[in-house]
């Protein structure tokens, strides 16, 4: 079974904070992404990463970093969390080319 | 520019009701087309992958088909347990997925 793990299910963060949610999958897919997903909007990605040491801006990037120093492993950075970053955040990994992406549980993050 | 639909929005089964969702896309090309099922709260579960026109993929009480512009994905005698919100992605030629806004089935006992 593929598994993707995202290291928190809840997060309650204060504004200003520097906020890490990290992600690791077992399939040695070279595929990793972070959506967020927010009622109305459906789910939008942030940034992407097609192999180690690489990352791709997505749809809506700003205010956001990542790091993928290990192939299992993606980080999302949040350098300064702002209330409008409260969201569902969802991390998925896949096989290079046209195949299915696999999501973890998701973090559900809220900024005061 | 890509874009996926998916109707309705909302669907109300009775149990034993069968039905269907409808996923419409417009893209420049189809590399494939991936259903998922997402519980509330959770990361949504994959379902099927369809890549051409005909194709046609089934689990349990599930069947997805495909065709050039849409794609279904029918209920077949649905159960409480089928209650959840199911999304449509596409991936275009060169792209990363474009996902549509879901269809929340809630199935009635």
């Amino acid at each position: 079974d593929v598994k993707v793990t995202q290291s928190s299910r809840y997060l309650v963060k204060r504004t200003g904070e520097k906020v890490f949610l990290e992600c690791v999958q077992d399939m040695d897919h070279e595929n990793m992404f972070w959506y967020r997903q927010d009622p109305g909007l459906g789910l939008r990605l942030i940034y992407f990463s097609y192999d180690v040491k690489m990352k791709e801006k997505g749809d809506i990037p700003e205010g956001y970093s990542v790091s993928r120093e290990k192939k299992e492993r993606f980080s999302l950075i949040l350098e300064s969390a702002s209330t409008n970053q409260t969201s569902m955040y969802l991390c998925a990994s896949r096989f290079q080319g046209n195949t299915e992406a696999f999501f973890g549980q998701g973090t559900r993050l809220t900024v005061v | 520019e890509d874009q996926v639909t998916q109707s309705p929005e909302a669907l109300r089964l009775q149990e034993g009701e069968s039905s269907s969702l409808n996923c419409s896309y417009t893209v420049s090309g189809l590399r494939g087309l991936f259903w998922y099922r997402q519980d509330p709260g959770k990361g949504p579960e994959f379902l099927f992958t369809l890549y051409s026109a005909g194709e046609e993929k089934e689990k349990e009480r599930l069947k997805a088909t495909l065709t050039k512009k849409e794609s279904f994905l029918h209920i077949t005698a649905p159960k409480p347990e089928d209650s959840a919100t199911y999304l449509c992605a596409v991936q275009p030629y060169g792209q990363n997925f474009v996902f549509g806004p879901g269809t929340r089935l809630s199935v009635l006992p």
